[in-house]
């Protein structure tokens, strides 16, 4: 079973269009993260999300728009894409926000390829 | 303010060897310390923690990390390498004074490491 999954796995898609990232978690999870890692492989949190509340908004340009419709979903929407959104987005969920030693459980990723 | 370091992009080992893969942080408190491993095309996996207690911890794959708390290190070890480690890791650490609303895992920048056969 996944714990944490992401559809889709690929996105490839022309500057200035709309898409979507749903992650989902059958951990029974209370936190879920969206992660953005870029070219380098560095790692930066973009969004965490507590029970349905946003929790944790790092500066990301508001084109950026999470969505929580439930504690096992977190989905990411992007508006107006630019060539510099491409990056391999993760999403993460872990037991409690408010712990600093719980551990956070990845997705595989989303690879997106903005033309 | 927490941080992390990783002082090597690129670890090279022979198969059979031990490996170390160092890490060294920055907190205000006391560290809550994590290693991540990303396989090619895959999501992160958590391998290890730190929270208290044994400095040496145990995880997965036959992975161990030290804790040194003068030197500020959590080094992730194994003492025999195989040709299937190969992969980025990730050190990342919790600052125990991070203050309410901000119980952010930092990451390092990676380490790749390669296990030559």
């Amino acid at each position: 079973d996944t714990a944490v999954s992401q559809t889709p796995k690929y996105l490839v898609t022309q500057m200035g269009n709309d898409k979507s990232i749903k992650c989902e978690q059958n951990l029974g999870h209370d936190t879920m993260y969206w992660y953005k890692q870029d070219s380098k492989k560095f790692l930066k949190i973009m969004f965490s999300y507590n029970n349905k509340e946003l929790i944790i908004n790092e500066t990301v340009p508001n084109r950026f728009s999470p969505k929580s419709p439930d504690k096992a979903h977190l989905n990411l929407h992007i508006n107006s894409l630019e060539l510099g959104d491409s990056a391999v987005y993760f999403c993460a969920s872990s037991q409690e926000w408010d712990s600093n030693t719980d551990t956070q459980y990845f997705g595989p990723g989303t690879r997106l390829t903005v033309l | 303010a927490q941080s992390v370091a990783q002082p090597e992009d690129q670890v090279n080992v022979a198969e059979g060897n031990p490996l170390t893969v160092k890490c060294t942080y920055s907190v205000s408190g006391n560290p809550y310390l994590f290693w991540y491993v990303q396989y090619p095309n895959r999501g992160l996996q958590f391998l290890l923690k730190y929270i208290t207690g044994d400095n040496l911890v145990k995880g997965s794959y036959g992975f161990e990390a030290e804790f040194n708390k003068s030197q500020t290190s959590f080094h992730l070890k194994k003492p025999s390498a195989l040709v299937s480690d190969s992969a980025l890791y990730f050190c990342a650490v919790r600052d125990s004074y991070s203050g309410a609303g901000s119980y952010q895992l930092t990451f390092g920048k990676g380490t790749k490491l390669s296990v030559i056969p």
